[in-house]
């Protein structure tokens, strides 16, 4: 059975840093592309971050370019988002989402419980 | 990036009804396009990919049709575990993937 379990969310200041986990478990970790998605209070879902399997492409979001780093260890069947510069719009939960293919088209076809990151002074 | 507008944004509807919502991309993507449901506290679930295929395990209720630019998804017959919240999702672009407002469905 495919489990995405993310944790590391928290309460942090404005300007601060966070490191995001995600353990997976019941699939072949390093042949799979993963992704963070976020979803802030009330709001919709907005794709954060990729990484393929080999970590060789990787791909952020406008918004988060520069300030958060997607990376995996893939020994440890890990994802993990290092989010530094937080800004209170970052506040959301975070979900790890494994990118798969079903027929070829590329879906997010397995998610996590979600993390809940808030930026507040 | 594209980007991708549902309409409506909400919709009230009861039990037995059938539910039309509306998915539009900025430019076209073909068939890259894939619907979600989430419900409350819960993370997203996958219903239809490649605009008209239905995951394995939905029911057959559900279904997609659209190429292009226009997009819909249709509950045939509204049962009372469908009321939530229905996303599309573009995957032309895997580079910059991005999600419509969502459409929250609603009990009359």
């Amino acid at each position: 059975e495919v489990q995405l379990l993310e944790s590391g969310g928290g309460l942090v200041k404005p300007g601060g840093s966070l490191r995001l986990s995600c353990a997976a478990s019941g699939f072949t970790f390093r042949t799979y592309k993963m992704n963070w998605v976020r979803q802030a209070p009330g709001k919709g879902l907005e794709w954060v971050s990729s990484i393929d399997g080999s970590a060789s492409y990787i791909d952020h979001a406008e918004s988060v370019e520069g300030r958060f780093t997607i990376s995996r260890d893939n020994a440890k069947n890990s994802l993990y988002l290092q989010m530094n510069s937080l800004r209170a719009e970052d506040t959301a939960v975070y979900y790890c989402a494994r990118g798969g293919y079903s027929s070829g088209w590329y879906v997010f076809d397995y998610w996590g419980l979600g993390a809940l990151v808030t930026v507040s002074s | 990036d594209i980007q991708m507008t549902q309409s409506p944004s909400s919709l009230s509807a009861a039990v037995g009804d059938r539910v039309t919502i509306t998915c539009r991309s900025s430019q076209t993507i073909s068939t890259y396009l894939n619907w979600y449901q989430q419900k409350p506290g819960k993370a997203p679930k996958l219903l239809i990919y490649a605009a008209s295929s239905l995951q394995s395990g939905v029911p057959s209720r559900f279904s997609g049709s659209g190429s292009g630019t226009d997009f819909t998804l249709t509950i045939s017959t509204l049962q009372p575990e469908d009321f939530a919240t229905y996303y599309c999702q573009q995957s032309y672009t895997t580079a910059a993937l991005t999600f419509g407002g969502g459409t929250k469905v609603e009990i009359k």
